[in-house]
């Protein structure tokens, strides 16, 4: 248990639906961060959140939409898919974006898109 | 950008045997961290070792920050042990946050 939760654990969309993932930290941290894992890559970081302000977009597809009304939680919304973009979608959270910041992950969301 | 790459790819183990993961970066880091990762997809952060070394029980890391490199020791293995480990860093001209992740090492202990 690392005080950070997402749901769903697991989701199956089509390319045409939208759904939202979501994430919350229990820990007090200002810094909340959407990273994607594809099968046989590294993790690759698509936004960064930092007291409830985005100051990173790693030049992600605009068919995700990260939203973040708190410091505590993360939603990143999903719209017209594409079945590339199946894999393991991970939050993770930090005290601060200082060059000092230990990262606490969720257990993350398998997606699968059809 | 900051190049991280992550040696062996693949390492497969007796419980109880000892092991040394490596990790090379291609700039200075002010920020390295290794993870574990399990078989479920759970991320663990394991250290925070810009420098120096760290040991916590079984497990330890050293950091040669001039030489550009990071070693994770894991000593007498065991099977919960399994996973990917990775090891990331910022780059040098950010704050931080934005770490690069190498590829990783898969570790399997078999008992």
């Amino acid at each position: 248990e690392t005080g950070v939760t997402q749901t769903p654990r697991h989701l199956v969309m089509g390319m045409t639906n939208k759904k939202s993932l979501k994430c919350e930290q229990h820990l007090g941290h200002n810094a909340m961060y959407w990273y994607k894992q594809s099968a046989k890559k590294p993790l690759e970081l698509m936004f960064v959140y930092n007291f409830k302000e985005q100051t990173e977009n790693n030049s992600v597809p605009s068919r995700f939409s990260p939203e973040c009304p708190n410091s505590s939680h993360l939603f990143l919304h999903l719209h017209t898919l594409q079945p590339e973009d199946s894999a393991l979608y991970l939050c993770a959270s930090s005290q601060g974006t200082g060059g000092r910041e230990t990262q606490y992950f969720g257990p993350g969301t398998r997606l699968l898109v059809l | 950008g900051i190049q991280v790459e992550q040696s062996p790819p693949d390492l497969i183990l007796q419980e109880g045997a000892n092991s040394t993961l490596r990790c090379n970066f291609s700039d200075s880091v002010n920020n390295l961290q290794w993870f574990h990762q399990n078989p479920w997809g759970q991320l663990i952060n394991l250290f925070y070792i810009p420098s120096g070394t760290k040991q916590n029980g079984r497990l330890s890391a050293t950091t040669v920050a001039t030489e550009r490199y990071s070693l994770l020791y894991i000593s007498s293995s065991q099977t919960t042990d399994s996973g990917v480990y990775f090891c990331a860093v910022p780059p040098p001209e950010t704050s931080g946050s934005r770490l690069t992740f190498g590829e990783g090492t898969q570790l399997t202990v078999n008992p």
